[in-house]
């Protein structure tokens, strides 16, 4: 069946690294994406990798795809207090009828400390 | 996203109401989307359109209902048939093959 998971909660201290776990079941999803939610306002997208790659760099930000295990992370470099918030995992992937959709994770609340 | 309206921001609903959320965008993305979000849930799917004219439901359709009568314009209704439609809502768009889904900022409906 189709399913995203992540972890629940996140605490990390101002500056240090944060790491973002998430695993998913599709092995034909084809995007996988990282969104930010603050509080009270829309899904933010952060980045997104396709499925052939290993690895993307985008300033702070580093997302990681082990395709074997199924495992997606996203590193956030230097953690601040803006970027508390939660953090969705999504994958889009191919559904029977030809189009395609999108799953959603249950989303990690990241909070960060000073 | 500045690209993507929703509207209003907060809607309450009496018992029997038919409700109406807007979503109107300027992208020119032809793939519209609506999500409810429930407390500590992830995104849930209502509804999707591809294209002008043309909608399919998504994993919880029921109580909900849509139109498209115009690429900018996805207004999604919470009939009275909906017996829990507290839930934040969201509203998204997809420029095409591979594009992300943007969002806009959401109407979060509360009964009365």
């Amino acid at each position: 069946g189709e399913d995203v998971e992540q972890s629940l909660f996140l605490s990390v201290r101002e500056g240090d690294s944060s790491v973002i776990n998430c695993t998913y079941t599709d092995s034909s999803s084809t995007y996988l994406y990282w969104y930010k939610q603050e509080p009270g306002a829309g899904l933010q997208l952060l980045t997104y990798i396709f499925s052939n790659m290993d690895m993307k760099q985008d300033q702070r930000l580093t997302v990681l795809l082990n395709k074997k295990d199924k495992h997606l992370s996203l590193r956030i470099a230097d953690t601040q207090t803006g970027d508390s918030a939660i953090y969705f995992c999504a994958e889009r992937g191919p559904v029977p009828s030809g189009t395609y959709k999108y799953i959603f994770g249950t989303g990690t609340r990241l909070k960060v400390l000073a | 996203d500045g690209g993507i309206t929703q509207s209003p921001k907060y809607l309450f609903r009496k018992e029997g109401q038919n409700v109406t959320l807007s979503c109107e965008q300027n992208l020119n993305h032809d793939a519209m989307y609506w999500y409810r979000q429930d407390p500590g849930q992830g995104l849930r799917l209502i509804y999707y359109s591809q294209i002008v004219n043309d909608f399919q439901k998504g994993d919880i359709a029921e109580g909900y209902s849509v139109s498209r009568e115009k690429k900018e314009s996805f207004p999604l209704t919470v009939t009275s048939a909906q017996k829990n439609p507290t839930a934040f809502y969201l509203c998204a768009t997809e420029g095409g093959m591979g594009q992300p889904q943007h969002f806009g900022d959401g109407t979060r409906l509360s009964i009365l």
